[in-house]
């Protein structure tokens, strides 16, 4: 079954530092997210992107949030300059272009600022 | 009031036995109803998802919708070893996007 996959899994990086996760999603869809988890709480969205632009963020998905879909398989979430506070999994998930089919998920990326 | 509520539990039943999972909502924009099993470190993985009110079943897995009453509901039937993890609820409104609200999950141990 096709599934979305995340790389890394672990991602270790000092407050400040830029980083970016990856994504690369189910093949054929064309909807794609951003949520993140920090540890205990709930899975909150972050953002959504469709047709190369975003449909929709949330509070959290600041200026120093920016995605990016660089290729026709990879989608990207950067943080550019860390916080401690941005430490959570960061779950990347996609669904086709029907309304009414659901969002698929990644195993996570756990993010943690140091 | 939190627009998405679930018991945290953890909810503990003996193999075999029903487990009974529900959520609250107070955003009556929702349309659009899932379930999702999250093991430890892992991603929420789809297990149900409907957009009318009603039921609807899949192998061992019931969901009811009554948006009237805005509360949803999970049963496992038969209930395995297996099944231990936390199931988290999400919702969506009808839109472009849809992105997803969502509980802040059930943690359930199946005792052998």
């Amino acid at each position: 079954e096709p599934e979305v996959t995340q790389t890394p899994s672990h991602q270790v990086t000092q407050m400040g530092q830029e980083v970016i996760l990856r994504c690369v999603p189910i093949s054929n869809h064309l909807y794609f997210y951003w949520y993140r988890q920090i540890l205990g709480q709930k899975v909150e969205f972050l953002v959504s992107f469709y047709n190369n632009e975003i449909s929709e963020k949330s509070e959290i998905f600041d200026d120093q949030f920016s995605v990016e879909r660089p290729d026709g398989s990879n989608f990207t979430l950067k943080i550019r300059s860390t916080k401690l506070e941005d430490s959570a999994m960061y779950f990347c998930a996609s669904r086709s272009q029907f309304d009414n089919q659901p969002q698929h998920f990644g195993d996570g990326t756990r993010l943690s600022i140091l | 009031q939190k627009e998405v509520e679930q018991d945290p539990g953890p909810l503990s039943v003996p193999e075999g036995a029903i487990v009974s999972l529900n959520c609250t909502y107070s955003n009556s924009a929702f349309q659009y109803f899932m379930w999702y099993r999250q093991y430890s470190r892992k991603g929420p993985e789809l297990l149900m998802y409907t957009y009318s009110s009603g039921n609807k079943e899949d192998g061992r897995f019931t969901a009811q919708v009554d948006k009237s009453s805005k509360y949803i509901s999970l049963f496992i039937r038969d209930s395995q070893p297996s099944d231990s993890a936390t199931y988290l609820c999400a919702m969506s409104v009808w839109a472009a996007g849809n992105k997803l609200t969502f509980g802040g999950g059930t943690r359930v141990l199946v005792k052998p």
